[in-house]
């Protein structure tokens, strides 16, 4: 399904702890994943993709877990800092097609 | 690299008119994509152009229409704008070598419609 927005999600952290943001996307015969960041003001920022030949791909401090069994995408931010605070978008690719159907967006807000 | 741009950055305009935005892909990139961002309805694919074919598109009226020139540059175009419209529009580039890519988003161009 299309994203619906209005009220997000949001999640508050303490600086340093750990984060999980989670994704339940819509389309099985999507095969291609992403996790964006959106600072305000911003347009959408790359952060990792994962496609659904695997299970779980980690980059620097990030990591995306991938259940297609439940259709449901993680992402993980180790040791936050202030700079993390955003909204952060997945996005799910149809397979063939160029382009994105985007989640609804979580607000991760990083306490000092 | 330069990043995605595009021009103007913000725009206002009246119901009725009609408006041209502008997007210049990341060097290289072949692959240009344009979404509607609101807070009602958030990110919304429009359209997708390759090659100056558009390939894809998204559950929008006829009055959003796009075009690719040829060194991958891209317009879209809004006509009769209406209240609803009012939008952050978002540009995407990717490479696209065959398989779906990493789609890189430009900075946005905020349009009011009053």
């Amino acid at each position: 399904g299309e994203s619906v927005g209005l009220h997000l999600p949001t999640l508050s952290v303490q600086e340093g702890d750990n984060s999980i943001i989670n994704c339940a996307y819509s389309n099985s015969a999507s095969d291609y994943f992403i996790w964006y960041k959106q600072e305000s003001g911003k347009g959408p920022q790359f952060i990792i993709d994962i496609r659904s030949n695997m299970d779980k791909r980690q980059g620097q401090r990030v990591t995306v877990l991938l259940n297609k069994t439940v259709k449901h995408l993680s992402l993980q931010i180790a040791a936050t800092q202030p700079g993390d605070s955003a909204v952060y978008f997945c996005a799910e690719s149809p397979q063939g097609a160029q382009k994105l159907v985007f989640g609804q967006g979580t607000r991760l807000t990083i306490n000092p | 690299k330069a990043g995605v741009t595009q021009t103007p950055r913000y725009l206002i305009k009246t119901r009725g008119q009609q408006v041209t935005l502008s997007c210049s892909p990341i060097s290289g990139h072949r692959s240009v994509s344009w979404y509607q961002q609101t807070p009602g309805q958030g990110l919304q694919f429009l359209f997708e152009y390759f090659s100056e074919t558009q390939r894809n598109k998204g559950n929008f009226p006829g009055r959003f229409s796009g075009r690719q020139f040829s060194n991958s540059r891209s317009e879209m175009n809004v006509s009769t704008l209406e209240l609803g419209d009012s939008a952050l529009y978002l540009c995407a580039s990717s490479l696209m070598t065959g398989v779906q890519e990493t789609q890189y988003f430009g900075p946005g161009t905020r349009l009011l419609v009053l």
